[in-house]
């Protein structure tokens, strides 16, 4: 089956770096997604990976490496509006979207 | 991006009710995506609604349980019927923009459904 797999929750301080991690096993391969989910908000697009690397937007960057079936989200200087639900979704060989279930992380002063 | 108007926000249901939550886009779109996500977990896909054609519906749901309708390439419904504490999730539209693979999915603000 496939399947997408990252931590439920993470902590992490103010002005600090936190990564993070999304492994999946999918059929197929057409790009891997992450979006940002605040507390009772829809989710919204944050990056798009499809060939291996990094990828930089801001304080924000996401890596690719379809080899091992990872990515990962990087998020840098962190400020307490990033405390959100971060969701890794990949594209199948059908071009269908698998979701993981979402890494909430918590920013602490 | 689009822009996606849905309503109700949040709703709170008796058992053995239905309701119909509506998504209003900002721009003519051919597909429109229905997704529940309940609490925890992660998206799940109910379907995809296209203009003039019977919506497609993925396995495990049907559409008895969760019709849909799509009048325009602007406007979609999606009524959960007969409904229980299972139904109990936010309920979500979407739809899609960019190139094919790259699509980025814009939702809407979500439904909060309480079923009691």
């Amino acid at each position: 089956g496939q399947n997408i797999d990252q931590p439920t929750e993470m902590t992490a301080t103010e002005g600090a770096i936190v990564q993070i991690n999304c492994t999946y096993q999918t059929s197929g391969f057409n790009g891997l997604f992450w979006y940002q989910q605040h507390a009772g908000e829809a989710p919204t697009f944050l990056s798009y990976n499809v060939l291996d690397g990094l990828e930089e937007k801001g304080r924000f960057s996401s890596f690719l490496s379809r080899s091992k079936g990872y990515s990962y989200l990087l998020l840098k200087e962190l400020q307490m509006k990033d405390s959100a639900s971060y969701l890794c979704a990949v594209r199948d060989g059908n071009y269908q979207l698998i979701w993981g279930a979402g890494t909430k992380l918590i920013i602490k002063p | 991006s689009a822009v996606i108007s849905q309503k109700p926000s949040r709703d709170i249901c008796q058992r053995g009710t239905s309701l119909t939550i509506q998504c209003q886009v900002d721009s003519q779109v051919t597909m429109m995506f229905w997704y529940r996500q309940q609490p925890g977990q992660s998206l799940t896909l109910i379907a995809t609604a296209n203009q003039g054609s019977e919506a497609t519906y993925e396995s495990g749901f049907v559409i008895d349980k969760f019709p849909i309708s799509r009048p325009n390439l602007t406007f979609s419904t999606l009524t959960v019927s007969n409904m229980s504490p299972e139904d109990s999730s936010i309920y979500l539209c979407s739809v899609e923009e960019g190139a094919t693979g790259a699509n980025v999915l814009t939702f809407g603000a979500g439904s909060r459904l309480t079923v009691l």
